[in-house]
């Protein structure tokens, strides 16, 4: 089994609906971020925590927001969908030396 | 605040012909240095990792690294690429205290020709 599990791997919505794209890790790591993932643009960050009661805004966080419901569980809401929102999603966790382990993703279209 | 600058997009290389793939970073203060690896449709996975030590770090698929610090660089090289290592590489780096976010380059896209 993957150490960071992604659920689910391609979706695709309507605008304005609300969508959750869901993280479960076995690593046992309390660090775990969302980033998603554009061609040419690399990896930007969405939000990050850094323990069940820690949640920080990344660079692109508006139009997001998460929930850390466990050490193992970090969750991605999408309030109202947009076109622009359609990239590939990241999870990750990362040690204390900062090496980032992540999820195989999800691809996210918006219609 | 730490940024790091991958400076080529896209780079093709023949097929056992060598690679470089160029990173630099921006920190006033030590960092940890990254490389991973994203073949199509999958994750990001470690290639190596430079924490302390030796400059030259060698990981997995025979690629290697070396950090230099008074250049802010950690190149990526092979000396003889395969069909199989095209994919998009990303160098990351995170600060050594304070903040453990990882901050990643935008990513080279490595498309070996046979």
């Amino acid at each position: 089994d993957a150490d960071v599990t992604q659920t689910p791997r391609n979706r695709i919505t309507k605008t304005g609906k609300r969508i959750m794209l869901e993280c479960s890790q076995t690593k046992g790591h309390d660090r775990m971020y969302w980033y998603r993932q554009d061609p040419g643009l690399g990896l930007r960050l969405i939000y990050y925590s850094f323990d069940v009661k820690d949640i920080n805004k990344g660079e692109i966080s508006d139009g997001y927001s998460v929930s850390r419901q466990a050490q193992a569980k970090f969750s991605l809401s999408l309030e109202s969908a947009i076109p622009n929102q359609t990239a590939l999603y990241f999870c990750a966790t990362s040690d204390s030396a900062g090496q980032a382990f992540f999820g195989q993703g999800t691809r996210l279209t918006v219609v | 605040a730490q940024s790091v600058t991958q400076l080529d997009s896209q780079v093709p290389v023949f097929e056992e012909a060598p690679v470089e793939l160029r990173c630099n970073y921006s920190s006033s203060v030590s960092v940890y240095l990254f490389w991973y690896v994203q073949y199509p449709n999958q994750g990001l996975q470690l290639l190596l990792k430079y924490l302390s030590g030796s400059t030259l770090v060698k990981g997995i698929n025979g690629f290697e690294a070396e950090f230099n610090k008074s250049q802010t660089s950690f190149h990526l090289r092979k000396p003889s690429v395969h069909i199989s290592d095209t994919a998009e590489y990303f160098c990351a780096v995170r600060l050594t205290g304070g903040s453990y976010i990882p901050t990643f380059g935008r990513g080279t896209s490595l498309i070996v020709h046979p």
